[in-house]
C-alpha cells in the first residue's frame, strides 16, 4: 500500500488557536486530497477535497473560512484549524489519491483535542 | 445522494466464519470499498470491487452485486485481532468514496 504520513499524530489546544495538520503521500503524486474528520463511534464524514494547485471544494456545512486548506505540491497538503473550538475536536484524516488509482489509502490521523 | 447500510455491531467467536453485509443507493457507481478500522487509528485498505462477483484475498472475500445494491465481507478463521469496525465505502458517479458507519466485529474466544 501506499505510504502517507500526519503530523502532528495528536494535538492538544487552546480554545481560539489555530491548528496546522500536514499529510503527505510519500511514495506517490496525489493529484486529489480528501480530508476526513470521525467523530467518536462515527463514520468518516469528508469536508473537503482538493486538486494539487487549485481551491479545495468543501462540503456542505463545512466552512471554508475556519478550515483552511492548502495543496500546493503532489506530496503535500495542510488542513489548518482556525480560532479552533472545544466542537472542532475530532479526529482528522488525510487520503491522498493518484489518477488512475482503484485504491484509497489514508493518512494515520491527526486527534485534535480543543480545551 | 448516496446512502449506505450497514448492521452497527456483530458478535463472533475466534476460528467461526463472519459476514458482514453492505446496501448501498447511490448516483452512479464507482467502486465499493472495505476498510478495516483499530480504535483510535486510521482506517486500512482491505478491498475493493467494481465488478459483479467475488474476490479473495486470503482470509478476507468480498463480494459485491451491482443489480442489488448488495456487498459483503467476508472473514475466515476469525482471529481475536479481527476486532475492529468494519467500514463500507462506495463511490458514487463523483468519484468520492463516502462511508457507511461501520460495523463493529467482537470476536471473542
Amino acid at each position: 500500500g501506499a505510504v502517507v504520513s500526519q503530523h502532528p499524530s495528536w494535538v492538544i489546544c487552546k480554545s481560539g488557536t489555530s491548528v496546522k495538520i500536514e499529510c503527505r503521500s510519500l511514495d506517490f503524486q496525489a493529484t486529489t486530497m480528501f480530508w476526513y474528520r470521525q467523530f467518536p463511534k462515527q463514520s468518516l464524514m469528508l469536508m473537503a477535497t482538493s486538486n494539487e494547485g487549485s481551491k479545495a471544494t468543501y462540503e456542505q456545512g463545512v466552512e471554508k473560512d475556519k478550515f483552511l486548506i492548502n495543496h500546493a505540491s503532489l506530496t503535500l497538503s495542510t488542513l489548518t484549524v482556525t480560532s479552533a473550538h472545544p466542537e472542532d475536536s475530532s479526529f482528522y484524516i488525510c487520503s491522498p489519491a493518484a489518477s488512475g488509482k482503484n485504491e484509497q489509502f489514508f493518512g494515520p490521523g491527526t486527534r485534535l483535542t480543543v480545551l | 445522494g448516496q446512502n449506505i447500510d450497514q448492521p452497527t455491531e456483530m458478535t463472533a467467536t475466534e476460528g467461526a466464519i463472519v459476514q458482514i453485509n453492505c446496501t448501498y443507493q447511490t448516483s452512479g457507481f464507482n467502486g465499493l470499498f472495505w476498510y478495516q478500522q483499530h480504535a483510535g487509528e486510521a482506517p486500512t485498505f482491505l478491498s475493493y470491487n467494481v465488478l459483479d462477483g467475488l474476490e479473495e484475498k486470503g482470509r478476507f472475500s468480498s463480494f459485491l452485486s451491482r443489480s442489488k445494491g448488495y456487498s459483503y465481507l467476508l472473514l475466515k478463521e476469525l482471529q481475536m485481532k479481527d476486532s475492529a469496525s468494519y467500514l463500507c465505502a462506495v463511490r458514487g458517479g463523483s468519484y468520492i468514496p463516502t462511508f457507511g458507519r461501520g460495523t463493529s466485529l467482537i470476536v471473542h474466544p
